[in-house]
């Protein structure tokens, strides 16, 4: 079946420095959406990418789909405390008419 | 505040026990999603309803249902309960078939 893998599994980083978690699917995706999970909370949605390549901002924060349609990536600029949290990406697509979640990149920033 | 309501927040039962949770999601959206997730895990997808019919399948165990009724509230069942059953249990809706996913506060399960 469908398999969506994230790295790294966990970073620690400093208030100020950069963050990028990527993404990798087995299949080619349909479109991939990014979500956010503060500890002890439940997933927001960030984001929806569809278009091979495609690129958006939300202020601080860098998503990218790859031109094959089987990656991913969220780039974080000068992280805040924030910032923490565990980042999924969920892919859509294969076989499968279902949303894949990834494996999960558990950010730290500290002062 | 996602709109989307999980009632109970918490619930812990023996093993062998059977419980439902339920789920009611934002006004408007026709399709629910269930999740299961353990400690330090990721997001496992349970099963999928859109407007009362059963539209995905995940990695639902035989041991669990669900259903989703006219009112579009959903009800997940798990029963003979198992200590590895543990875990946050999430609903989740949206608009359609596909797209964003809104998440609700989660049922924390605890079988001892």
């Amino acid at each position: 079946g469908q398999q969506v893998m994230q790295i790294p599994q966990y970073q620690h980083v400093q208030e100020g420095e950069d963050f990028t978690t990527y993404c990798n699917s087995s299949t080619t995706l349909s479109n991939i959406q990014w979500y956010k999970q503060r500890p002890g909370g439940h997933p927001v949605f960030l984001i929806q990418l569809v278009k091979s390549g495609e690129v958006k901002k939300q202020k601080r924060l860098t998503f990218q789909f790859g031109e094959a349609k089987k990656n991913s990536s969220l780039h974080i600029t000068a992280t805040q405390t924030t910032d923490v949290g565990t980042y999924f990406c969920a892919g859509f697509g294969g076989t499968a008419s279902k949303l894949t979640f990834g494996t999960g990149t558990r950010l730290q920033v500290t002062l | 505040d996602s709109g989307v309501t999980q009632t109970p927040k918490h619930l812990i039962t023996a093993t062998g026990q059977r419980v439902t949770l339920r789920c009611s999601p934002r006004s408007g959206d026709l399709s629910v999603y269930w999740y299961q997730q353990s400690l330090d895990q990721g997001l496992q997808f349970l099963i999928q309803y859109y407007n009362g019919e059963e539209r995905a399948k995940g990695n639902i165990l035989e041991r669990f249902s669900a259903q989703q009724f006219p009112d579009l509230h959903s009800e997940l069942n798990l029963s003979s309960l198992e200590l590895g059953d543990s875990a946050l249990y999430f609903c989740a809706s949206s608009v359609g078939a596909v797209g964003e996913q809104y998440f609700g506060p989660g049922t924390r399960l605890t079988v001892t």
